[in-house]
């Protein structure tokens, strides 16, 4: 059964600086996305990452993907308070029982 | 309207109500989902549907009933609902229900009391 972890699970910092959120999971798969959950909303897609190496970039946010590592980072550069949201990645369980499994969530708060 | 969309946006319902939260998906897909999310236990698959049939059920109390009249619309039946099940409800939609990037609705916040 696949077991997905996100680290840290809470983070705080100043605007400014940089961070990264680091998503590991347990067994083999080759198909990761982040979303992105803002107070009492719905969870909106930030990135989809799709084999090994892949690498996503929006605005201050950078998603990668090391299938064999079995680990995807998401990095912030400059962080501006607009991002302090909750951060989940998700990876398709390829093996047995085909389906999404979400790690915990990551709330990120970005302090003036 | 595109997207996922779920009605209402907001219940507050007794123990010994029953109502329904509706959810439905102009996207085209073939799956869709019910999660729960509390502050205790952040994303819960609750039930997955494929084509309109019921792949997975996890474990979830009979007080929730699924419902899933054909792939654009999923509705979940709720009756003699304990305090314990107030949470943010999600509804989700997947082209197939073999993996693969899930579109959310924007949730229903119940509150039961």
């Amino acid at each position: 059964e696949l077991k997905v972890e996100q680290n840290p699970l809470f983070l705080s910092m100043q605007e400014g600086k940089n961070y990264t959120i680091y998503c590991n999971y347990s067994t083999t798969s080759d198909r990761l996305y982040w979303y992105r959950q803002d107070p009492g909303k719905s969870l909106e897609s930030l990135f989809v990452l799709l084999s090994n190496g892949a690498v996503k970039q929006e605005g201050r946010l950078m998603a990668s993907l090391d299938t064999k590592a079995r680990l995807s980072t998401l990095h912030i550069t400059a962080a501006v308070h607009d991002l302090s949201a909750t951060y989940f990645c998700a990876v398709d369980q390829i093996q047995g029982a085909q389906k999404l499994v979400f790690g915990q969530g990551t709330r990120l708060t970005i302090n003036p | 309207e595109t997207g996922v969309t779920q009605t209402p946006r907001h219940l507050v319902m007794g123990m010994t109500n029953k109502k329904s939260l509706k959810c439905e998906q102009h996207l085209g897909h073939n799956a869709m989902y019910w999660y729960k999310q509390s502050a205790k236990k952040p994303l819960e698959l609750m039930f997955v549907y494929s084509l309109e049939e019921r792949v997975e059920n996890n474990s979830v109390p009979s007080r929730f009933s699924p419902e899933c009249p054909n792939s654009s619309h999923l509705f979940l039946h709720l009756h003699t609902l304990q305090p314990e099940d107030s949470a943010l409800y999600l509804c989700a939609s997947s082209p197939y229900a073999t993996g693969g990037e899930q579109y959310f609705g924007p949730g229903t916040r119940l509150t039961v009391t």
